[in-house]
């Protein structure tokens, strides 16, 4: 079945340590890529998304993303994950010929101060 | 309005009960996502508007759920029936259609179904 994966379910940082999640999807066609963060409380805010061009896109608060065509991956980076960065994290695939999006199941991120 | 908005914010249901789920997205937006997130999980896929018009409805669970978006603006997802497992928080989210355009989330309505 077609769908969006994400490998990590629960991952847990200290300060400054390097993050990167991984995201896979297995539609084919043209696609958007996008990752959302939802922080405790709140609703699902866009971090950064991949439309065309530069396969290294960066977003907010320091993350980045690479596409990679030939994997079908878009996995998040950050250098140095601060506490604040604890959250939920959602990539999502959009797929151009029916304009429908679907997400992955989330990878909860833990930043011990 | 500046933003996605869903009322209500929550929801307690006694199942069997019929709930109605109301999603304003933000004005002149095309497209109408609905989805469903289970605690824990990432958001499923419901259904999906363009306009008035139903596109996609094939992440419904079963037919006791109904959208419906009939002047292309609010739209309503409807649940008969109430059932536990029908307990979650129902996302709405809206866009303007085609590539390049991300999606804007509403907070989400919480349904509880005791």
């Amino acid at each position: 079945a077609q769908s969006v994966s994400q490998h990590n379910h629960h991952v847990i940082l200290s300060e400054a340590a390097s993050l990167e999640l991984g995201c896979n999807y297995s539609y084919g066609g043209t696609v958007n890529l996008f990752w959302y963060v939802q922080y405790p409380g709140q609703h699902l805010q866009l971090l950064l998304k991949y439309f065309s061009g530069d396969p290294l896109v960066k977003g907010i608060k320091g993350f980045e993303a690479e596409f990679i065509k030939s994997k079908f991956s878009f996995n998040l980076r950050k250098p140095s994950v601060q506490w604040s960065d604890t959250a939920e994290y959602f990539c999502a695939v959009r797929r151009i010929i029916n304009n429908d999006m679907r997400f992955g199941a989330g990878t909860r991120l833990t930043v011990k101060p | 309005g500046a933003g996605v908005s869903q009322s209500p914010r929550y929801k307690v249901a006694k199942r069997g009960q019929d709930v109605a789920l109301r999603c304003d997205p933000i004005s002149g937006h095309v497209s109408l996502f609905w989805y469903q997130q289970a605690l824990g999980q990432g958001p499923e896929f419901l259904t999906y508007f363009q306009n008035e018009a139903q596109l996609d409805k094939s992440g419904l669970p079963s037919d006791r759920f109904f959208a419906e978006r009939p002047e292309g603006s609010v739209s309503t997802l409807k649940i008969q029936r109430t059932q536990q497992e029908d307990s979650a928080v129902y996302l709405c989210a809206s866009s303007l259609v085609g590539g390049g355009t991300e999606a804007f989330f509403g907070q989400g309505t919480r349904l509880t179904v005791v």
